[in-house]
């Protein structure tokens, strides 16, 4: 499984932040995954920014659901991450992860990053 | 939201044993999930749920859970074995939540 964000590596403040990632070796079509996205700011921890399953049920961490929209694309096997009216502090890397359900929750499989700085 | 606890950072003597603990109010209800991620490099699982290795990861990586405390140990410590922890749980509202990391320095 291989998992490959892609999308602009500098955004300007107040604008939308929108990101992809690309599965292959696993189908966004699986009902028994969530398709995550989770960020870390430069120096600090990770921070999970939220999940959706393939029938369009999202989850948004508390702290950011007034400014994210996620969505699923079936036909090109992807999954997207748009992060609306940003500023500085959202600059950070963000990873797309697969989250394993089989009784227990985990990342199991996790994109390489994706850098994205906000600018002024 | 649930918050998880970990110390900032450990030390451990080459081949030594040493234990990652992680604390939260989430744990009582969900396993943890342990993830390694070394300076520059996306975070790997390690281990997860009751007692669950992945493939590829050593036999010296061991978890544990009870209550509101999750721990990772790691028997015979190894160079490589440097990096953060972070563990991880769901919460009774299916939030995803990360403890702060705990670096591990093997001397």
């Amino acid at each position: 499984v291989q998992l490959q964000e892609s999308g602009p590596g500098l955004v300007k403040s107040s604008e939308t932040l929108s990101l992809t990632c690309a599965v292959s070796g696993a189908s966004v079509h699986s009902v028994t995954q969530s398709w995550n996205w989770i960020r870390q700011a430069p120096g600090k921890g990770l921070e999970w920014i939220g999940y959706i399953y393939t029938r369009g049920t999202t989850n948004y961490n508390p702290s950011l659901k007034s400014r994210v929209t996620m969505s699923v694309d079936v036909s090109k096997n992807q999954f997207s991450l748009k992060l609306h009216s940003v500023t500085a502090a959202d600059t950070a890397v963000y990873y797309c992860a697969i989250e394993g359900d089989d009784g227990s929750y985990y990342f199991d499989h996790w994109g390489q990053g994706s850098l994205v700085t906000v600018s002024s | 939201s649930s918050e998880l606890t970990q110390d900032p950072a450990v030390s451990v003597a080459l081949g030594q044993t040493v234990r990652i603990p992680c604390q939260g109010d989430s744990l009582r209800l969900f396993y943890a999930s342990w993830y390694q991620q070394r300076p520059g490099q996306a975070p790997v699982l390690v281990f997860y749920g009751k007692n669950n290795r992945p493939s590829g990861i050593p036999d010296r990586f061991s978890g544990s859970n009870s209550g509101s405390s999750a721990s990772l140990t790691i028997t015979g410590a190894q160079a490589e074995d440097e990096g953060v922890f972070y563990c991880s749980s769901r919460d009774i509202d299916s939030h995803h939540v990360f403890g702060p990391g705990t670096n591990v320095t093997v001397l």
